[in-house]
């Protein structure tokens, strides 16, 4: 079947600009998570939704980022006025309760 | 909190070698183990998981014991092949997956040399 899907696979962005990542989890899974992954940080925890709703938005690297789950389905992260530490690989993964199942991520460059 | 420690590499081994990728942890709770595999250009692959102390995680030959004692969940396969190679990431999770997310270490990158 049909694996996690995210678009845009590359951003390039200017510093300043925003951004929106999108994220289409495997159907029927009710639990979705948005990490980074970068050079020096290796693989960040940011966000994680059950259904629509995110109980704990403190991973959140700072209040540029923000994320939203509609129809306990598609997902979106937006970063605002992006800096060029944001430069990162963004990953989605959903979950039907247990194990974490990944997509191929969007690879956000800032300039 | 909780972190994941794992060697970095890269490592790199001969076809058939014997393949060890060392991994600790520390947790508040009682975690979960993981190893997650990203081979070239794909997306990260859950490998092998292991809920409790003493269960052993396996596939593709790869296999790893959760280790409470020595609080470690190191990987093993017995003889690698090329196709192998790949980043290796050793994970845990506190709430079985929940809402606390993974925590990952760095990754090992393996490459396996005919």
């Amino acid at each position: 079947g049909a694996g996690v899907s995210q678009s845009p696979s590359n951003k390039v962005t200017e510093k300043g600009k925003d951004v929106e990542l999108r994220c289409d989890p495997i159907s029927g899974h009710t639990a979705l998570y948005w990490y980074r992954q970068s050079l020096g940080q290796g693989l960040e925890f940011l966000i994680y939704f059950q259904g629509n709703s995110a109980p704990d938005k403190s991973g959140l690297p700072s209040d540029r980022f923000s994320a939203e789950r509609t129809g306990g389905s598609v997902s979106t992260l937006t970063i605002q006025r992006t800096q060029q530490e944001d430069s990162a690989v963004y990953l989605c993964a959903s979950s039907p309760g247990f194990e974490q199942y990944f997509g191929p991520g969007t690879r956000l460059t800032v300039t | 909190g909780d972190s994941v420690t794992q060697m970095e590499g890269p490592v790199t081994l001969s076809e058939e070698a014997f393949l060890t990728i060392n991994c600790t942890y520390t947790a508040t709770g009682y975690p979960s183990l993981f190893w997650y595999v990203q081979y070239p250009g794909e997306g990260l692959q859950l490998l092998l998981k292991a809920t409790k102390a003493d269960d052993k995680g396996s596939n593709k030959g790869f296999e790893a014991t959760y280790r409470k004692e020595t609080t470690s969940f190191h990987l093993e396969k017995g003889s690698v092949q090329v196709s192998d190679s790949a980043v290796y990431f050793c994970a845990l999770s506190d709430s079985g997956g929940g809402a606390d997310g993974l925590t990952f270490g760095k990754g090992t990158h393996l490459i396996i040399q005919p």
